[in-house]
C-alpha cells in the first residue's frame, strides 16, 4: 500500500518557468489537498478537492492551479514560478466526514522546490 | 489571521524530561484537535488527537490536555527520548465542514542525551 506518492522529490526552477508537482493516492480518499511548509509559517493550505471534478482555494492559492480528473490524482501546477514559491510542498488526503478515518490526513513525503 | 497559535517555536529537553508544547485557538466551532509529528525529510503523520468533550487523552508517553473554557490544548511528552526529536504541529478542524485542518506554526523539539 503506497499511501500518498509525490513526485518529484526535488526540483530547481528558474523564475518564470512552469512545472507540475504530481500527487497520487491509492486509498480511495475523497479529499485531497496541497500544503506548503515554510520556516516559522507552519503548513498553509494552497488548494483542496473533495472529489473528482471539484476543487477549491485554500489560504494561499495565488500562483497555483489544480485539477482533479480522477479520485487518485491531484496535480499542483505552478504557472510562472517566483522565488517566493521556494518551499516544501506536501500533498495530503483523507476520507470525508462521516466515514471512519475522516479528518485524519495522510501526507506524502514532500517535494522540495527551489526557484532561482 | 492565525487561528491556531503554537508555542514555543523550538524546545530543547534532556532525555527523560517532559516536553510541553502549547496551542491556543480562536474558532469555537473547532471540534477535533490532532497533533502531527514530522521527522526530517518526511511528511507529517498523525500522533494523537482529542475531541473537546474530554479534558485529557493519553497514548503511551504522549498526553493531550484540553481546556475548553480557555480555548487551549497542549501536548506533553513524558520521559522524552532522542527518537522523539521532530517537529510537532497542533491542528484544529470543524468536522461539520469539509476536511480543512488549520495548523499551528510548529515546534521543533530536540531531545539531548
Amino acid at each position: 500500500n503506497a499511501g500518498v506518492t509525490q513526485t518529484p522529490k526535488f526540483q530547481v526552477l528558474k523564475t518564470g518557468q512552469s512545472m507540475t508537482l504530481q500527487c497520487a493516492q491509492d486509498m480511495n480518499h475523497e479529499y485531497m489537498s496541497w500544503y506548503r511548509q515554510d520556516p516559522g509559517m507552519g503548513l498553509r493550505l494552497i488548494h483542496y478537492s473533495v472529489g473528482a471534478g471539484i476543487t477549491d482555494q485554500g489560504e494561499v492559492p495565488n500562483g497555483y492551479n489544480v485539477s482533479r480528473s480522477t479520485t487518485e490524482d491531484f496535480p499542483l501546477r505552478l504557472l510562472s514560478a517566483a522565488p517566493s514559491q521556494t518551499s516544501v510542498y506536501f500533498c495530503a488526503s483523507s476520507y470525508l466526514r462521516g466515514r471512519s478515518g475522516a479528518n485524519v490526513l495522510t501526507f506524502g513525503a514532500g517535494s522540495r522546490l527551489t526557484v532561482l | 489571521q492565525q487561528q491556531v497559535k503554537q508555542s514555543p517555536q523550538s524546545l530543547i529537553v534532556q532525555k527523560g524530561g517532559i516536553s510541553i508544547i502549547n496551542c491556543a485557538y480562536e474558532n469555537t466551532a473547532f471540534d477535533y484537535f490532532p497533533w502531527y509529528q514530522q521527522f526530517p525529510g518526511k511528511g507529517p503523520a498523525l500522533l494523537i488527537a482529542i475531541r473537546p468533550d474530554v479534558s485529557e487523552k493519553k497514548e503511551g508517553r504522549f498526553t493531550i490536555s484540553f481546556n475548553k473554557s480557555a480555548k487551549q490544548f497542549s501536548l506533553h511528552i513524558m520521559d522524552s527520548q532522542p527518537g522523539d526529536s521532530a517537529t510537532y504541529f497542533c491542528a484544529a478542524i470543524n468536522t461539520g465542514t469539509a476536511s480543512k485542518l488549520t495548523f499551528g506554526t510548529g515546534t521543533r523539539l530536540q531531545v539531548t542525551l
